[in-house]
C-alpha cells in the first residue's frame, strides 16, 4: 500500500524568501507523484506532477519539485515566495498500474507568509 | 474550458438522513473520483468511476455509493448519515487514459448534526 508523509505541519516564510516543503512517500515501484495547493474553503489545484523521465519537474506559479528515488522524496521548492502563496499544500502518490488510480494524500503543510 | 463543478456548495443534514452530492466533470474527461476531506486532514479516496462502473474503492462502508452517467457526470450518495461524515467532499475528473491526473472541483461542505 502506498503512503505519504509530510513532516512539517506548518511553515512560516518571509515574502521573497525561498521555500522547500518536504514530502516522503512509500510505494514498492516507481510512483506517480503530485503536489496540490488548497486555499481556505476551496478545492485542490494541481501544481505539478511526476510520472517518469526528468526528475526535476516544473509546475505552475513558479514551483518545481525534484524526485529522489534513493530518498523516497518529492520536495516542492520555490525560489521566492509571494504573499499569495499562503495556503495548504498537499503531496500525493498514485500507484503506477492501471485499475488502481486512487491518489493517497499526505496530511498537508500549511504555509504562512510574513511581510 | 469549463472545470469540474460540484453542487451544492454547502449542505446541512441530520444524523440518519441520506444525502446526494453531484459533480460535473471537466470537458473531455471520462473518469471521476470522489474524496472525503475531514477538517485538518488530507483527502481520503472514496471511489472512482470509469465507463459508468466503479473502478476502485477506498476504505469506506457500503452506505457510501455512487453513480456515473453517460455524460460522465457523477453522484455520491451517503445513507444513514453519521456525525463523522461531516467533511468537505471533493470530486475530481481525469482525461482518457490519465486516471491519475486528477483535477478537482471546489467541493461540497457537508455538516451532519
Amino acid at each position: 500500500a502506498q503512503s505519504v508523509t509530510q513532516p512539517d505541519i506548518h511553515i512560516t516564510v518571509s515574502e521573497g524568501a525561498s521555500l522547500e516543503l518536504r514530502c516522503n512517500y512509500s510505494y514498492g515501484a516507481t510512483p506517480y507523484l503530485f503536489w496540490y495547493v488548497q486555499s481556505p474553503g476551496q478545492g485542490l489545484q494541481l501544481l505539478l506532477k511526476y510520472f517518469s523521465g526528468d526528475t526535476l519537474v516544473q509546475g505552475i506559479k513558479g514551483f518545481e519539485a525534484e524526485f529522489k528515488r534513493s530518498q523516497s522524496s518529492f520536495n516542492l521548492r520555490k525560489p521566492s515566495v509571494h504573499w499569495s502563496d499562503a495556503a495548504e499544500y498537499f503531496c500525493a502518490v498514485g500507484a503506477s498500474n492501471f485499475g488502481n488510480e486512487k491518489l493517497t494524500f499526505g496530511t498537508g503543510t500549511r504555509l504562512t507568509i510574513i511581510p | 474550458e469549463t472545470g469540474v463543478t460540484q453542487s451544492p456548495t454547502h449542505l446541512i443534514k441530520t444524523r440518519g438522513q441520506q444525502v446526494t452530492l453531484r459533480c460535473s466533470s471537466q470537458s473531455g474527461h471520462n473518469t471521476v473520483s470522489w474524496y472525503q476531506q475531514a477538517l485538518g486532514q488530507g483527502p481520503q479516496f472514496i471511489f472512482q468511476y470509469y465507463r459508468e462502473e466503479e473502478n476502485g474503492r477506498g476504505n469506506f462502508p457500503p452506505r457510501f455509493s455512487g453513480l456515473q452517467f453517460p455524460n460522465y457526470s457523477s453522484e455520491l450518495n451517503v445513507n444513514a448519515l453519521e456525525l463523522d461524515d461531516s467533511a468537505l467532499y471533493l470530486c475530481a475528473s481525469s482525461p482518457p487514459r490519465g486516471g491519475h491526473e486528477q483535477y478537482f472541483g471546489p467541493g461540497t461542505r457537508l455538516t451532519v448534526t
